[in-house]
């Protein structure tokens, strides 16, 4: 079993629309969670992250960390053409280099 | 803006070919990495430098070497290129080794190993 789950999609939704995208994991050390945004045939970059349990807000993105759950999501408000990418979810224990990532859902946001 | 390029967006090689896969960063970041990223299976850490001529491995290292000898260049090298090894392969560097702070990727070198 994988130390990250993601919901692989790929999710098509109409422009406006709320996205929903969710990782699970398995290590309970996880402390830090982070959202990458990656184009095609670009590398990801960092989103957003979060540090423990609760929710952060960044303009129209808002990411939830439940870690009695082990669960953590990212949502889109007012989905636009130009956040369509994969999304990929990034975690760590000990807030060092070593990232355990999801294997990203990918976005498509129709105009 | 920081810029973190690689040498190719494609390459293809043969079994047992030695392949050098190069990075460049314009930032004078001490940190640098390769990961390799495959479908299902999300981004795996190969080899992270810290320094000119420091290096650890990471979850998957086998198979791979990696060069640092100036602080903005970072190889990445396949001994003897075998199929498993196609994949996307990213660069990446940082300032800080902090997981919350920003990894700047490079766009990919997309490799086929036939």
């Amino acid at each position: 079993q994988k130390e990250v789950e993601q919901d692989p999609g790929p999710l098509s939704v109409p422009e406006g629309a709320i996205v929903s995208l969710n990782c699970t994991y398995s290590n309970s050390a996880f402390q830090y969670f982070m959202w990458y945004r990656q184009y095609s045939r670009k590398g990801p970059e960092l989103l957003m992250y979060t540090y423990s349990s609760g929710n952060k807000e960044d303009g129209r993105f808002t990411a939830q960390v439940d870690k009695s759950s082990k669960y953590i999501s990212l949502f889109i408000r007012d989905s636009q053409p130009s956040d369509s990418a994969t999304y990929l979810c990034a975690m760590s224990a000990s807030n060092d280099y070593k990232l355990s990532f999801g294997a990203g859902t990918t976005v498509t946001v129709r105009a | 803006d920081v810029k973190v390029t690689q040498s190719s967006r494609y390459l293809v090689k043969r079994t047992g070919e030695k392949v050098f896969l190069e990075c460049v960063q314009d930032m004078d970041h001490e940190n640098m990495f390769w990961y390799r990223q495959d479908p299902g299976l999300g981004l795996r850490l190969i080899y992270f430098s810290y320094d000119v001529k420091m290096k650890e491995k990471g979850d998957i290292p086998e198979g791979y070497s990696v060069s640092r000898e100036k602080k903005e260049r970072f190889s990445l090298i396949l001994e003897s290129a075998s199929t498993n090894q196609t994949s996307m392969y990213l660069c990446a560097s940082s300032f800080n080794i902090q997981a919350t702070d920003t990894q700047y990727f490079g766009p990919g070198t997309r490799l086929t190993v036939l």
